[in-house]
């Protein structure tokens, strides 16, 4: 079946760096792009990037841009988000989600990893 | 693109019929989800361009609008549908969401 599974949160300083992968299986990976979509503790969705599925496209929320990257390796079915410059207010649950289409489809994001928390504190 | 939700939260009983609205800050055309979200879990799609019913999603679930305005409704509330709604829109990057209504039950 169609799955994401996401790893690499943590406990980390600000101004620190972590990276975020996301492992796909049951679909055609290289055929689709993928989304980064945090939430804050009690806040709501955050929509934070997106990349084609050749990775040629890349965009990201204003809050973010600057410091973290996304990327993806479809040899490896893999999605990831490298964030540089941490704060406070980056602590969340990052979730990765499958784009119906191969950039940003008029259709929504109905396949959703479970999340991985990341904390930024000292 | 900003999208707005309201209300930011409703109070509802079981058996009502509610509604909550999505504005966006331009014209999306019909490029707009609706998810539903309980506690510590992933969003689940409910609606796609603006009115498609997703597969297993109960037919209490109706969505309507284009341009910039656009409704979610609910027949008829039943207890698992107490959760945070949001929209998103998809016309243009970045895709964002609206910032969410929260059905507590009265």
């Amino acid at each position: 079946q169609v799955q994401l599974v996401e790893s690499g949160g943590g406990v980390v300083q600000p101004g620190r760096s972590l990276r975020l992968s996301c492992a796909a299986s049951g679909f055609t990976f290289s055929g689709f792009g993928m989304h980064w979509v945090r939430q804050a503790p009690g806040k709501g969705l955050e929509w934070v990037a997106v990349i084609s599925n050749d990775g040629s496209e890349k965009y990201y929320a204003d809050s973010v841009k600057g410091r973290f990257t996304i990327s993806r390796d479809n040899s490896k079915d893999t999605l990831y988000l490298q964030m540089n410059s941490l704060r406070a207010d980056d602590t969340a649950v990052y979730f990765c989600a499958k784009d119906p289409d191969i950039l940003t489809g008029i259709n929504g994001l109905a396949v959703w990893g479970l999340g991985t928390t990341v904390t930024v504190s000292s | 693109i900003q999208m707005t939700q309201s209300p930011s939260s409703l109070s509802a009983s079981v058996g009502d019929r509610v509604t909550i609205t999505c504005r966006a800050s331009r014209s999306i055309s019909g490029y707009l989800s609706w998810y539903q979200q309980k506690p510590g879990k992933a969003p689940k799609l409910l609606i796609d361009t603006a009115s498609s019913l997703q597969s297993g999603v109960p037919s209490r679930f109706s969505g309507s609008g284009s341009g910039t305005v656009f409704t979610l409704t609910i027949s008829s509330l039943q207890p698992e549908d107490f959760a945070i709604y949001y929209c998103q829109q998809s016309y243009q990057n970045p895709p964002t969401f609206g910032q969410g209504t929260k059905m507590e039950i009265k």
